[in-house]
């Protein structure tokens, strides 16, 4: 149980163009999920706290208008890159609380962005 | 600000043995958790192993095993009879209360590789 699908796993995209990224929790409801950012060799970083019905929560630094995130169901997170450019290419990881509680995150799998 | 400390970039240990990866962190909660997450070479964040700071008990599943020093901000993770597939990152979280959801704190990781 507590499985969380991202899709898609990899894009590559023209600058200038906006990539949507779907973050679903397949057999759970997802009051809260969140999105990092992990550059290569480094660690997860936060970029925002996403929450269904309500507007995200971004950490600092972070521009609200270039990652927008949508949670408009228990089920489902997107989080849209717009206007892309070469410096947006990076690995994007959203995670899920588990139901159980303990604050346990269930991860997807990552999207790899690439910008050309 | 809480933080989380990886001390050891890189670690590697022979196949069967025992190895252990030091985490440190700072908060000033008195009630949180820690966690120790592993990242594959596929990207797949996997939780390892959690611990609830309220208890002493030191937490354990199968060969993976923590020691748990609350006043030193002390958090530990001991791998016994190393296997091929453990290499991976690994890296140590807290589970921070600030802000409305509450988030994830990540250490830089140590990248284990376990050898023939």
């Amino acid at each position: 149980g507590a499985v969380v699908s991202q899709h898609p796993s990899w894009v590559i995209c023209k600058s200038g163009t906006s990539v949507k990224i779907e973050c679903r929790s397949l057999d759970f409801q997802a009051t809260t999920m969140f999105w990092y950012r992990q550059f290569p060799k480094q660690s997860l970083m936060l970029m925002a706290t996403s929450n269904e019905g309500s507007k995200a929560t971004y950490e600092q630094g972070v521009e609200k208008d270039k990652f927008l995130i949508n949670h408009a169901s228990l089920t489902l997170s997107t989080l849209t890159v717009t206007s892309a450019h070469p410096e947006d290419s990076s690995f994007y990881i959203c995670s899920a609380r588990r139901p159980s509680g303990a604050n346990v995150l269930t991860f997807g799998a990552g999207s790899r962005l690439t910008v050309l | 600000a809480q933080t989380v400390t990886q001390s050891q970039p890189e670690m590697s240990v022979q196949e069967a043995e025992t190895v252990t990866l030091s985490c440190t962190y700072d908060t000033s909660e008195n009630n949180y958790y820690l966690f120790w997450y592993k990242q594959p070479p596929s990207r797949q964040m996997i939780l390892v192993i959690r611990q609830e700071a309220y208890k002493q008990q030191n937490a354990t599943e199968n060969r993976f095993s923590v020691n748990f020093q609350k006043a030193a901000k002390s958090f530990s993770l001991k791998i016994s009879d190393s296997q091929l597939g453990d290499t991976a990152m690994y890296f140590c979280a807290f589970w921070s209360y600030g802000g409305s959801q509450g988030n994830l704190i990540f250490g830089k990781g140590t990248k284990l590789s376990v050898k023939p």
